[in-house]
């Protein structure tokens, strides 16, 4: 079945530590999304990437990092810097420039130790 | 970029119609309206999308106003598993920012039974 993968469900991060949370999809989309959320909050945008070798900062961007080198991935990392990032972040997908619909990951809780 | 806006939260008795409103004055001529819904501690997932006309599928119907600055997503007959955080969202598939989906605080649906 195609779908969007997040990995893995639950990280720790301890202090100074850069960590990675991965993204995949085999929907054969174009655009790519990584949303942060907030316990009780709604999403906010970090980046985005409309083609692959390409992305854009979001709302919410300083403290992370991404990389686009293929289609089917959009690895985030959340960098020493970001000094407050527990939260639920959220992976999403989308055809792209026609009015397709996202589809989202099941997500992934960072907490700090 | 267009906002949307929407009350915080909503109930509802079990097995009764639902109308959850979304307002957005600032919509353009060739914006789509999206309604996604989110379970706790899950991804969204799409619900339904319009643009002029009225849409219904097996989830949910769409109103959308004459002027298309409001829209309401109709639950017709509410259940327990209907309790969810609803995002109503703005894409234009034309615009250069298509990339860039603002996802507002959403509206927390309660359904008592």
């Amino acid at each position: 079945d195609g779908g969007i993968t997040q990995s893995p469900k639950y990280l720790f991060r301890k202090e100074g530590q850069n960590v990675t949370l991965s993204c995949e999809q085999n929907l054969n989309h174009d655009a790519m999304y990584w949303y942060r959320q907030d316990p009780g909050q709604g999403l906010r945008l970090i980046y985005y990437s409309q083609i692959v070798n390409d992305f854009q900062k979001g709302d919410i961007a300083e403290g992370y990092s991404v990389s686009r080198e293929k289609k089917e991935s959009f690895p985030l990392t959340v960098t020493s810097a970001q000094k407050n990032p527990t939260a639920f972040y959220l992976c999403a997908s989308t055809a792209g420039r026609t009015n397709e619909k996202l589809f989202f990951g099941s997500g992934t809780q960072l907490s700090v130790l | 970029d267009a906002k949307t806006t929407q009350p915080n939260s909503m109930e509802s008795n079990e097995e009764e119609p639902v109308h959850l409103p979304c307002n957005h004055s600032t919509i353009s001529g060739t914006d789509y309206i999206h309604w996604y819904r989110q379970l706790p501690s899950q991804g969204p997932e799409y619900v339904i999308h319009g643009l002029t006309s009225n849409v219904n599928n097996r989830m949910a119907s769409l109103a959308i106003a004459e002027d298309r600055k409001s829209s309401t997503l109709i639950l017709h007959r509410a259940t327990l598993r209907d309790a969810a955080v609803y995002y109503c969202i703005l894409r234009d598939p034309y615009s250069g920012n298509t990339g860039k989906l603002i996802f507002g605080q959403g509206t927390t649906l309660q359904v008592k039974p």
